[in-house]
């Protein structure tokens, strides 16, 4: 089965800053897809940024951007001039190149930013 | 473009009760998605229609859960009977066709909480 580990609970930033969320994942599958999301505190999922497993490209989106280690099956999430409004649980989560596509979640890491 | 609907936005039962959630997907959005969120937890896929017909059910507890989508349009998840280990958020998300290619919209969820 496929899995999404985030060792880290909880990150603390200061606005303006840099931070790295870490994401590992284990698949035997070599066509996959990986996401990052937020979660505030409304519940509502937000997609923040999709790698496609077969693109070598890092995705990047405004001020998020990934680095994808495809050999070593991992999939860390930058944020740069970290702002107020990305105070939020984020989620490292995979699905499938083929079949059904329903996404596999890591647990989650809290990222608090100081003001 | 009006998002996810789901309701009620709580709810509390005693333990053996049963409850339902509903949730109105995106218009036109023909895969329909539920998830558990235990707390601490990141979401874990439930079930996922593709309009009417269901594509993965596998990590459905069938004992005690069902879940339906007539019509193909709205969706309704049951818990009977419901145990203190169900308590979390259930979230609904929708995708035009699939979410790899188009991208997964969630709800807000329903915060169930067993007594």
């Amino acid at each position: 089965a496929q899995t999404v580990t985030q060792s880290q609970p909880e990150m603390s930033v200061q606005e303006a800053e840099t931070v790295t969320l870490s994401c590992t994942y284990d698949t035997s599958e070599s066509d996959y897809y990986l996401f990052w999301y937020k979660q505030p505190p409304s519940r509502q999922m937000i997609l923040v940024i999709r790698q496609e497993a077969y693109k070598q490209q890092n995705a990047t989106e405004n001020r998020f951007s990934v680095n994808f280690q495809k050999a070593a099956k991992s999939f860390s999430l930058k944020i740069s001039d970290s702002q107020l409004g990305d105070a939020a649980m984020y989620f490292c989560a995979w699905n499938s190149g083929g079949g059904a596509d329903g996404l596999t979640f890591g647990k989650g890491t809290h990222l608090i930013i100081q003001p | 473009e009006a998002g996810v609907a789901q309701s009620p936005r709580y709810k509390i039962i005693e333990k053996r009760q049963s409850v339902a959630f509903w949730c109105n997907p995106i218009s036109g959005h023909a895969t329909l998605y539920w998830y558990q969120q235990i707390l601490g937890q990141g979401p874990k896929l439930l079930i996922q229609f593709q309009n009417n017909g269901v594509v993965d059910d596998s990590q459905l507890p069938k004992d005690r859960f069902s879940a339906e989508r007539l019509k193909g349009v709205d969706s309704t998840l049951k818990i009977q009977p419901a145990k203190l280990e169900d308590s979390a958020v259930y979230l609904c998300a929708s995708s035009l066709a699939g979410g790899r290619g188009y991208g997964y919209t969630f709800g807000s969820g329903t915060r169930l909480t067993v007594v």
